[in-house]
């Protein structure tokens, strides 16, 4: 196992556009975590799977922003109608959940969507 | 509720100086903490950990030990290289945040030849 893989690593669109962006977690983690990055920003996190249940998404998270873990496996995130402030490093992070707790989380090398 | 805060940067050293980034959080319970690295143009890798109290995380030369009674964790090395620049996010998760990360601001750390 590789670790966590995410595809495109690199993505440039038009505003207006739709983007897909696919994370593919290590292969035994349950959870699964989206984020977004700016630059000289941390992370900000915007959602996050067990298995297939999207549990929580935050609310400062668009409508334009959906995002699937159709078979508890990979995870996809879209944006419809990108706009330039969508620009940013999309990060996607694993980790193994359990009722003992929470393992730490591995981070994939991230999407950069540049909207133009 | 949860909250982490670190130093602000950016940090910068000539090599071989001692580094200390400091970290403290505001948790219920008992959070695991956490160091994660950014390096330029990369994403983020996990440097040090610790579960419980007392722990010390350690990793490339780095340590950081979780002091319940001061709330910190701060990282340290004693001797830095320029291949140590980068940016630096303290971090925790505990039960209350449904184990989800709450971040620090980061730190950047720039060190110089």
């Amino acid at each position: 196992d590789t670790g966590v893989s995410q595809d495109p690593r690199h993505k440039i669109t038009k505003r207006g556009q739709n983007v897909t962006f696919r994370c593919d977690p290590i292969s035994e983690h349950n959870r699964l975590y989206w984020y977004r990055q700016t630059l000289g920003q941390g992370p900000e996190f915007l959602t996050y799977f067990q298995n297939e249940a999207q549990l929580e998404k935050s609310r400062l998270l668009s409508d334009r922003f959906s995002a699937e873990r159709p078979k508890g496996s990979f995870s996809t995130l879209e944006i419809q109608r990108t706009e330039q402030g969508d620009s940013a490093m999309y990060l996607c992070a694993s980790s193994l959940t359990s009722g003992r707790g929470s393992r730490e989380q591995f981070f994939g090398p991230g999407t950069r969507l540049t909207v133009l | 509720g949860n909250s982490v805060t670190q130093m602000e940067g950016p940090v910068t050293l000539s090599e071989e100086a001692f580094l200390t980034i400091n970290c403290t959080y505001t948790a219920t319970g008992y959070p695991s903490l956490f160091w994660y690295v950014q390096y330029p143009g990369e994403g983020l890798q996990l440097l040090l950990k610790a579960t419980k109290a007392d722990d010390k995380g350690s990793n490339k030369g780095f340590e950081a030990t979780y002091r319940k009674e001061t709330t910190s964790f701060h990282l340290e090395k004693g001797s830095v290289q320029v291949s140590d620049s980068a940016v630096y996010f303290c971090a925790l998760t505990n039960m209350d945040s449904n184990y989800q990360l709450i971040w620090g601001a980061g730190t950047k750390l720039i060190i110089k030849p």
